[in-house]
């Protein structure tokens, strides 16, 4: 069955870093999105991404943010400068309809 | 604001007992809800997924139900086994033109041998 994938699994980083989290979503998939855990939370919408557009962001996407599908197959997330409050578990998810299938997740520490 | 909340938190049961996990969202103008499971430091992986439209789904021992008028859902584990152990989150998706899924907290659900 076809997975979404995520590299890294595990990207440790400096505050004030930039950093890039990667992922590929399932090859027919139209919809791709964003979404973050703070440890102990909720899992928290941060983008979603249709036709090489962001469609919809939370308040938490701010410009410290971006989005980019770079190719046909890659979806990446872009944290400009971290903080260590954007430490959490990152996860992408893709979708044709309405079901979403989410990767396993990068987990983003910032030191 | 949609809010979905579960309650319990936390469940530890003997194996082999049925369970029943709930759900519930404050605004019921949903377009679907879905159940996951994520197991400690993992991603989430989709159970079911019902519209709005229906009443109920069912994959082998997992059985979801939805209420949308009350604003309810249950998911029903059959004979539940030590494998079954994760955590069990709800989202929904919310009519008016929003993709984005709102998720419960999840409840931890521990099944001792």
């Amino acid at each position: 069955e076809p997975e979404v994938t995520q590299t890294p699994s595990h990207q440790v980083t400096q505050m004030g870093q930039e950093v890039i989290l990667r992922c590929v979503p399932i090859s027919n998939h139209l919809y791709f999105y964003w979404y973050r855990q703070i440890l102990g939370q909720k899992v928290e919408f941060l983008v979603s991404f249709y036709n090489n557009e962001i469609s919809e962001k939370s308040e938490i996407f701010d410009d410290q943010f971006s989005v980019e599908r770079p190719d046909g197959s890659n979806f990446t997330l872009k944290i400009r400068s971290t903080k260590l409050e954007d430490s959490a578990m990152y996860f992408c998810a893709s979708s044709v309809g309405r079901r979403k299938f989410f990767g396993p997740g990068t987990r983003l520490t910032v030191l | 604001k949609q809010e979905v909340t579960q309650i319990p938190a936390a469940l530890s049961v003997p194996e082999g007992e049925n369970l029943v996990l709930n759900c519930s969202f404050t605004d019921s103008a949903i377009y679907n809800l879905q159940w996951f499971r994520q197991d400690p430091g993992k991603g989430l992986t989709s159970l079911l997924l019902i519209q709005s439209s229906q009443r109920e789904q069912t994959s082998g021992r997992l059985n979801a139900s939805l209420d949308k008028s009350s604003g309810r859902s249950t998911l029903y584990i059959a004979a539940s086994q030590p494998g079954d152990s994760a955590t069990y989150l709800c989202a929904v998706i919310t009519q008016g033109g929003s993709e984005k899924l709102v998720f419960g907290k999840g409840m931890k659900l521990t099944v001792n041998p």
